[in-house]
């Protein structure tokens, strides 16, 4: 069975600090990853998405995660912290195959920024 | 375009009672999917329909059912609420087709509180 493991339920960095948040993926295929970010009493937003077509994948915000095959990873990183990025962040895969709209997603990771 | 919206926002129940929630998705959408979000649980996946068929079940009880009509819009019921229903309850729709990388896009979810 799919399932993903956020390393983290908490991340603390000052403002203008690099923002890495970890993901990694348990299956014997790699899924389709996902990356989504929920503000508090909002619903998830997509920050970037894993599609095969490149390792290195860029989403908004200035947010991108790299697709690591032999590591199982697909972490979430952002070179320069601000504050409007203070949030949860969730990591999601989708199996492929029959798995159809079924995300499975990680625990979560609380990004807090200081200024 | 709008996005996806779900009503009612708030709904305060008692054990035993059943409930019903509503998604509208994005226009052009044909997929709906359900997801509970709850602090010791996270976001858990329940049903995804398309063109008024489930195609997918998470692992839940048979007391959790939804529908989704000819518009595309979707209803989830809960019926004989119990105290650990109380959750978020997200819908998100996406185009539906069969690309595991097919985004789905959230709703502000609707917060159930069972007394």
């Amino acid at each position: 069975a799919q399932s993903v493991t956020q390393l983290g339920s908490h991340v603390s960095v000052s403002e203008g600090a690099l923002v890495l948040l970890r993901c990694n993926y348990s299956s014997s295929v790699p899924p389709y990853l996902f990356w989504y970010v929920q503000y508090p009493n909002q619903g998830l937003q997509l920050l970037l998405k894993y599609t095969s077509a490149a390792t290195l994948v860029k989403g908004i915000n200035g947010f991108e995660a790299e697709f690591k095959k032999s590591e199982t990873s697909f972490h979430l990183t952002k070179p320069s912290a601000h504050m409007s990025d203070a949030a949860e962040y969730f990591c999601a895969a989708n199996a492929g195959g029959t798995s159809y709209g079924k995300l499975t997603f990680g625990q979560g990771t609380i990004l807090t920024v200081h200024p | 375009k709008a996005g996806v919206t779900q009503t009612p926002r708030y709904l305060i129940k008692t054990r035993g009672q059943q409930v019903t929630l509503s998604c509208s998705p994005i226009s052009g959408h044909r997929s709906v999917s359900w997801y509970q979000q709850t602090p010791g649980q996270g976001l858990q996946f329940l049903f995804e329909y398309f063109s008024e068929t489930q195609r997918n079940k998470g692992n839940f009880p048979g007391r959790f059912s939804g529908r989704q009509f000819s518009n595309s819009r979707s209803e989830m019921n809960v019926s004989t609420l119990e105290l650990g229903d109380s959750a978020l309850y997200l819908c998100a729709s996406s185009l539906g087709g069969a690309n595991p990388t097919d985004t789905q896009y959230f709703g502000p979810g609707t917060r159930l509180t069972v007394l």
